[in-house]
């Protein structure tokens, strides 16, 4: 159980087209869910954090209106990677939560590596 | 602010040998500690976790411990294997309206038979 899967895993796209991603919570419902942008031989930063129904709280630095996120659903949320740039390449992950047990749990999609041409 | 500090890799060892990966982290108020592991090609999977100052974390033969004192969680295995090459990563979890994760930048482990 606790699967979270992405799509794509991979994608190309030329500069200034937008791209989406899926992330999707396959047997449970995730609490919150949260994107990560990991960038080669370094650590997970995290982009945003998003709650079914509500607006996607970003992290100092990171751009709303280039990377859009909606939270449509208990299992589904989505970035759009608006307008992009070679500069945007790079490995997004995405992670959904939930509460278990009185703990709070966190799973981790496999990740959807984006290069931008 | 809240951050974590993890050794730098790529740490290279032989089969069977010790190993420790230290991890020291900054927060305010009390976190939980997690160590991810990320196989190549793979997801973060969660390797182990300790959520209260002194509780030991423990799964596949690796262990921390949440050392409140000394603010780390480093993570050791007494005997490694080659499938144990992969990069790992020490986490921290705060509560600041909703909970957050910080990540250290990850430390590659290669493991030689």
């Amino acid at each position: 159980g606790a699967v979270v899967s992405q799509h794509p895993s991979r994608v190309i796209c030329k500069s200034g087209t937008s791209v989406k991603i899926e992330c999707r919570s396959l047997d449970f419902q995730a609490t919150t869910m949260f994107w990560y942008r990991q960038f080669p031989k370094q650590s997970l930063m995290l982009m945003a954090t998003s709650n079914e129904g509500s607006k996607a709280t970003y992290e100092q630095g990171v751009e709303k209106d280039k990377f859009l996120i909606n939270h449509a659903s208990l299992t589904l949320s989505t970035l759009t990677v608006t307008s992009a740039h070679p500069e945007d390449s790079s490995f997004y992950i995405c992670s959904a939560a939930r509460r278990r047990g009185g703990g709070y749990e966190q799973y981790f999609g496999p990740g959807t590596r984006l290069t931008v041409t | 602010g809240d951050s974590v500090t993890q050794m730098e890799g790529p740490v290279t060892l032989s089969e069977e040998a010790f190993l420790t990966i230290n991890c020291t982290y900054t927060a305010t108020g009390y976190p939980s500690l997690f160590w991810y592991v990320q196989y190549p090609g793979e997801g973060l999977q969660l390797l182990l976790k300790a959520t209260k100052a002194d509780d030991k974390g423990s799964n596949k033969g690796f262990e921390a411990t949440y050392r409140k004192e000394t603010t780390s969680f480093h993570l050791e295995k007494g005997s490694v294997q080659v499938s144990d090459s992969a990069v790992y990563f020490c986490a921290l979890r705060i509560f600041s309206g909703t909970y957050k994760y910080i990540f250290g930048t990850g430390t590659r482990l290669k493991v030689l038979a």
